[in-house]
């Protein structure tokens, strides 16, 4: 049981480059979370979906896009990367939307922007 | 702007020890309030949550106190194992936002 991965482990991006982060879950959870975490401002939401098809906007998502073509998938594309972006990024999912369902969360990628 | 605040930053407590961590929030709207454990490389992982109808939940050697007047809310560790030693992160939720707090990093020495 793999529950979610997220792909790549780390990367070193130069400035302006365009970024997917990969997500994958297998627990057909409906709803899914983007978050980045930085030293000293703790975990910040980037983007959700609460189904296949519906994405919202979090805290945070300026610089940021996501898709949710089916369940499974749920990639962070970064359009032209700025060093401000550099952050450890975890992938979250649950099994309800909203509040109250407990988020099981990725093993992070660390990205660092050039 | 900090939605929730989260103290102290770091805690050093001698194992059987009691671990107490505390949280602070502004937004009313807020109705479920986790608490969150991290290990170093690793994502974050649901200890245990309350919601606002309640005072305290306890599970096993944690407990959340909540205090709904206040807007606030604590993390109680009862005798403390040095494997508790991790980043602790509570949070506060309303529909599809969650707002983190800052962290602290709990050490326990044996």
């Amino acid at each position: 049981i793999a529950g979610i991965t997220q792909a790549p482990t780390s990367q070193i991006l130069a400035a302006g480059r365009r970024m997917t982060l990969r997500c994958t879950q297998d627990m057909r959870h409906n709803a899914m979370y983007w978050y980045r975490q930085d030293l000293g401002l703790g975990l910040r939401l980037i983007h959700y979906s609460n189904t296949a098809g519906t994405t919202g906007k979090g805290e945070v998502p300026d610089g940021y896009s996501v898709s949710r073509a089916n369940t499974d998938d749920f990639p962070l594309t970064l359009a032209s990367a700025v060093p401000s972006q550099t952050s450890v990024y975890f992938c979250a999912s649950s099994g309800g939307q909203g509040a109250f369902h407990e988020q099981f969360f990725g093993p992070g990628t660390r990205l660092t922007v050039l | 702007q900090q939605q929730v605040k989260q103290s102290p930053q770091s805690l050093i407590v001698q194992k059987g020890g009691i671990s107490i961590i505390n949280c602070a929030y502004e937004n009313t709207a807020f109705d479920y309030f986790p608490w969150y454990q991290q290990f170093p490389g690793k994502g974050p992982a649901l200890l245990i949550a309350i919601r606002p109808d309640v005072s305290e939940k306890k599970e096993g050697r944690f407990t959340i106190s909540f205090n709904k007047s206040a807007k606030q809310f604590s993390l109680h560790i009862m005798d403390s194992q040095p494997g508790d030693s991790a980043t602790y992160f509570c949070a506060a939720a309303t529909g599809n936002q969650f707002y983190f707090g800052t962290g602290t990093s709990l050490t326990v020495i044996p």
